[in-house]
């Protein structure tokens, strides 16, 4: 079975610091894909990431990069420059097949003190 | 761009009463997941459709039925509803389709049990 582990429960940076948020990650599958949510204080699960097994490829977007190792079974999340507004829990899921259920973290609260 | 829609947002019911959830995905996406989300927790799977017909069962207490309609809409309905149901409730979506995995979260509905 698969299965997601977010082993920092809370972190907390002052603004303009940089921060990883550690995912790892168990499959039996062969083709998986890892995702990362955004929830704010709102409550809304917000999409930020996509990455199949296929890609090991490390993506930025802006303040944002993911870097995904297969070796180690890891897909960590980086916020360069953090604001407050990055304040949120942050969520890491697993599907292992196409149209399948996610299965997520326990995710890491994040707080970025002014 | 349409975005998953639930309804109603917020629900208070008494312990013993029955509830009803509905979810609107997005349109010509064709499979629906519910999730549950405890306080504190991360989401857990509940139950998935598609094309109206069952496609993933989880952790769905048999106090909870589902089902998904010719319009594609869903609906949750929990009966004898208790104290522990109270959470926060979302609906996903997503198009079956051979290059498209995410799912699209809808805001979710907050159900509180008294």
């Amino acid at each position: 079975a698969q299965k997601v582990t977010q082993a920092q429960t809370e972190i907390s940076v002052v603004e303009k610091e940089d921060v990883t948020l550690d995912c790892v990650y168990e499959t039996r599958d062969t083709t998986y894909y890892l995702f990362w949510y955004k929830q704010p204080p709102s409550g809304e699960l917000v999409f930020l990431i996509r990455r199949n097994s296929f890609d090991e490829q490390n993506e930025i977007s802006g303040r944002y990069s993911w870097n995904f190792q297969k070796s180690t079974s890891s897909f960590n999340f980086t916020i360069t420059a953090s604001q407050v507004v990055d304040s949120a829990v942050y969520f890491c899921a697993i599907q292992e097949t196409s149209g399948s259920r996610l299965t997520f973290g326990e995710g890491t609260q994040l707080t970025v003190n002014p | 761009a349409a975005g998953v829609i639930q309804s109603p947002r917020h629900l208070i019911k008494e312990k013993r009463e029955t509830a009803t959830l509905k979810c609107y995905p997005i349109p010509r996406h064709d499979t629906v997941y519910w999730y549950q989300q405890g306080p504190g927790q991360d989401p857990q799977f509940l139950i998935s459709f598609y094309e109206k017909m069952q496609s993933d069962k989880g952790s769905i207490p048999d106090r909870f039925s589902a089902q998904q309609f010719s319009d594609y809409h869903s609906e949750l309905n929990m009966s004898s509803l208790e104290l522990g149901d109270s959470a926060l409730y979302f609906c996903a979506s997503s198009l079956d389709h051979r290059d498209t995995y995410e799912q699209y979260f809808g805001p979710g509905t907050r159900l509180t049990v008294t």
